[in-house]
């Protein structure tokens, strides 16, 4: 099915370590986000990218970096991960004239 | 900076009702507004787009509505079932393609 597919679903890290959250879509969407949706806060954009090889920082970027090596794809790297960065983190998708976003299933991360 | 807000956070009505949620936003200048669905543990499923031209979209027994003047939208969701109950996020966009800007939700609750 058509869509935006995120792996892992669930991970536990340990404080310190580092781990890359993969967003796929086959859209051919130019737009993608990464979201974290954290209780009582609502959904925060990180980072997004309006294009291959682009990316640009959103509210929430410390701690986090992006890459968009090809099109369909869209990397969350966490280079040492903290407690603070617990949360359920969401890619979403969308084409240039903004019709509509879609979200992927979401990746729920705990860091102990 | 453009903020949404979402009001009431929690709503419980009794299956059947016909409910209004409410979403406001500072900055009129809008590119389009959606409305989504989000299920316990869930991603986000869009529910309606609504472009700053248009003043209302319709999807079933659900309405959205649009007055960009007064910095409103509200989801108007007809004969309530159970199955509705789950958490509404309005979110705006401030130009094309641009990533979007959510509020904190409502929480639906529908009792048979």
């Amino acid at each position: 099915n058509a869509g935006v597919t995120q792996t892992p679903k669930f991970r536990v890290l340990k404080t310190g370590q580092s781990m890359t959250l993969l967003c796929a879509q086959d859209m051919n969407h130019e737009y993608m986000y990464w979201y974290r949706q954290d209780p009582g806060m609502g959904l925060r954009l990180i980072h997004y990218s309006v294009g291959e090889g682009t990316t640009a920082k959103g509210e929430v970027p410390d701690g986090y970096n992006v890459s968009r090596l090809k099109k369909q794809n869209f990397l969350l790297g966490l280079e040492s991960a903290a407690p603070s960065q617990t949360s359920v983190y969401f890619c979403a998708s969308s084409l240039r004239d903004a019709y509509g976003y879609t979200f992927g299933s979401g990746t729920r991360l705990t860091v102990v | 900076k453009q903020e949404v807000t979402q009001i009431p956070a929690a709503l419980s009505v009794p299956e059947g009702e016909n409910l209004v949620l409410n979403c406001s936003f500072t900055d009129s200048a809008i590119y389009n507004l959606q409305w989504f669905r989000q299920d316990p543990g869930k991603g986000l499923t869009s529910l309606l787009l609504i472009q700053s031209s248009q003043r209302e979209q319709t999807s079933g027994r659900l309405n959205a509505s649009l007055d960009k003047s007064s910095g409103r939208s509200t989801l108007y969701i007809a004969a309530s079932q159970p199955g509705d109950s789950a958490t509404y996020l309005c979110a705006v966009s401030n130009q094309a393609g641009t990533a979007l800007i959510f509020g904190k939700g409502t929480t639906l609750s529908v009792s048979s």
